[in-house]
């Protein structure tokens, strides 16, 4: 069974920092995985996602994350934190073939400060 | 091009009650998946519809119910309303067709209050 572990609750950087946001996930098959971003009230989207191509994936806004599959890690990271990336992240695991159902992880609150 | 679109954004219910959530879907886009986000148990799958066919469940009750009609346009319902079923009811649409995992875009959700 797959499954995804968020190591950080909460992680608050200043803003011009790096931001680090850790991921770990567990899957009997090659996985395909996903960094979302829930802004306060808004739905979820899509920073980056992982699908069995280049190991070091880069998303929008700055953000990219390297697979590692001797770790089983997708840490998500930015070089510079800017006010505007303080939201909710989520890592997100499925299995690859016919399946929609995303397991999601517990999420990261990040809190930029000034 | 209009993203996903879901109504109502807000309603309130009482316990006992149904409830019927509506999602439309990116144009073009034939998969609708449904999430339940509470701050208990996070981000939980409810049911994902390609075609007017469910292709996939999550471990939700009976009482939890959707649908997909010909124009991609999905409901949902939740029937004798419980005060755990308050939450962030979430839908996501994408383009990708069977044996394909793509991205998903998500509407900004329907907020359900159970009293």
């Amino acid at each position: 069974a797959q499954s995804v572990t968020q190591l950080d609750s909460h992680v608050s950087v200043s803003e011009g920092t790096p931001v680090l946001l850790r991921c770990n996930y567990s899957s009997s098959y090659s996985p395909s995985l996903f960094w979302y971003v829930q802004h306060p009230n808004k739905g979820l989207q899509l920073l980056l996602k992982y699908t069995s191509a280049a190991t070091l994936v880069k998303g929008i806004n700055g953000f990219e994350a390297e697979f590692k599959k001797s770790e089983t890690s997708f840490h998500l990271t930015k070089p510079s934190a800017h006010m505007s990336d303080a939201a909710e992240y989520f890592c997100v695991v499925t299995q690859g073939g016919s399946s929609y159902k995303l397991i999601f992880g517990s999420g990261t609150r990040l809190l930029v400060r000034p | 091009k209009a993203g996903v679109t879901q109504t109502p954004r807000y309603l309130i219910k009482t316990r006992g009650q149904q409830v019927t959530l509506s999602c439309s879907p990116i144009s073009g886009h034939r998969s609708v998946s449904w999430y339940q986000q509470t701050p208990g148990q996070g981000l939980q799958f409810l049911f994902e519809y390609f075609s007017e066919t469910q292709r996939n469940k999550g471990n939700f009750p009976g009482r939890f119910s959707g649908r997909q009609f010909s124009n991609s346009r999905s409901e949902m319902n939740v029937s004798t309303l419980e005060l755990g079923d308050s939450a962030l009811y979430l839908c996501a649409s994408s383009s990708a067709g069977t044996g394909v995992v793509g991205e998903l875009f998500f509407g900004e959700g329907s907020r359900l209050t159970v009293l």
